[in-house]
């Protein structure tokens, strides 16, 4: 099955400087790549998604890219915010013939904080 | 609003006791998936819904059952609750690739 390692486990920023997470993943027939946002004690929310004909998409300060051949994705935050502060989860869905019975396999999350 | 619905929010039980969860879909998505969010982990996989039948199942015991009903509504039950099912409860409801999570149920076994 899918395995997706995801790192660092912690980064600590000063506000204003840019994160960088990166996760890479097992499956190559994953095709779809969303990031989540976790807040404490709060639901998964989704920030960004990358589907596997796409090698870079960006909203607003947050951008994500993929490398299909080497299996790797990473979530790139620019201008960091105190807001911004979370846990932050990769994940890969895998899927056959392109319908709903995927399964979305998730990183071990990365605790982000953004000083003042 | 996540358009997710999960009841309860908080749940305390006692070893060897069972537990019922529920989730009740966004509009319009047919798909729901469970998945067990331990302390300071990422969440697993517990099993996919899909027209009433279990499409996916993670690596969890049969301990852990589900079911769906007609309006996609689901129920999550575990049986013979161990202290390490502690654990937040996510429901994700899905049509195509778009996932949308439920605020969850906070299980503590005692």
């Amino acid at each position: 099955g899918e395995n997706v390692e995801q790192h660092p486990s912690t980064l600590s920023v000063q506000e204003g400087d840019s994160a960088v997470i990166k996760c890479t993943y097992s499956d190559s027939a994953s095709n779809y790549f969303p990031w989540y946002k976790q807040e404490l004690g709060k639901r998964p929310q989704l920030i960004i998604d990358i589907r596997s004909n796409v090698g870079e998409k960006k909203d607003q300060r947050i951008a994500v890219t993929l490398n299909k051949t080497a299996k790797h994705f990473s979530l790139h935050i620019t201008e960091t915010q105190p807001e911004d502060s979370a846990v932050y989860f990769c994940a890969a869905l895998s899927n056959a013939g392109g319908t709903s019975y995927g399964k979305l396999t998730f990183g071990q999350g990365t605790i982000l904080t953004v000083h003042p | 609003d996540a358009g997710v619905t999960q009841s309860p929010t908080h749940l305390i039980k006692t070893r060897g006791q069972q537990v019922t969860l529920r989730c009740s879909p966004k509009s319009g998505h047919d798909t729901v998936s469970w998945y067990q969010q331990a302390l300071g982990q990422g969440p697993q996989f517990i099993f996919q819904y899909y027209e009433e039948e279990e499409r996916q199942r993670g690596n969890f015991p049969d301990r852990f059952s589900g079911h769906q009903f007609p309006n996609y509504s689901s129920e999550l039950n575990v049986n013979a609750l161990l202290l390490g099912d502690s654990a937040l409860y996510l429901c994700a409801s899905s049509w195509g690739r778009g996932y949308t999570f439920g605020s969850g149920t906070r299980l503590t076994v005692v």
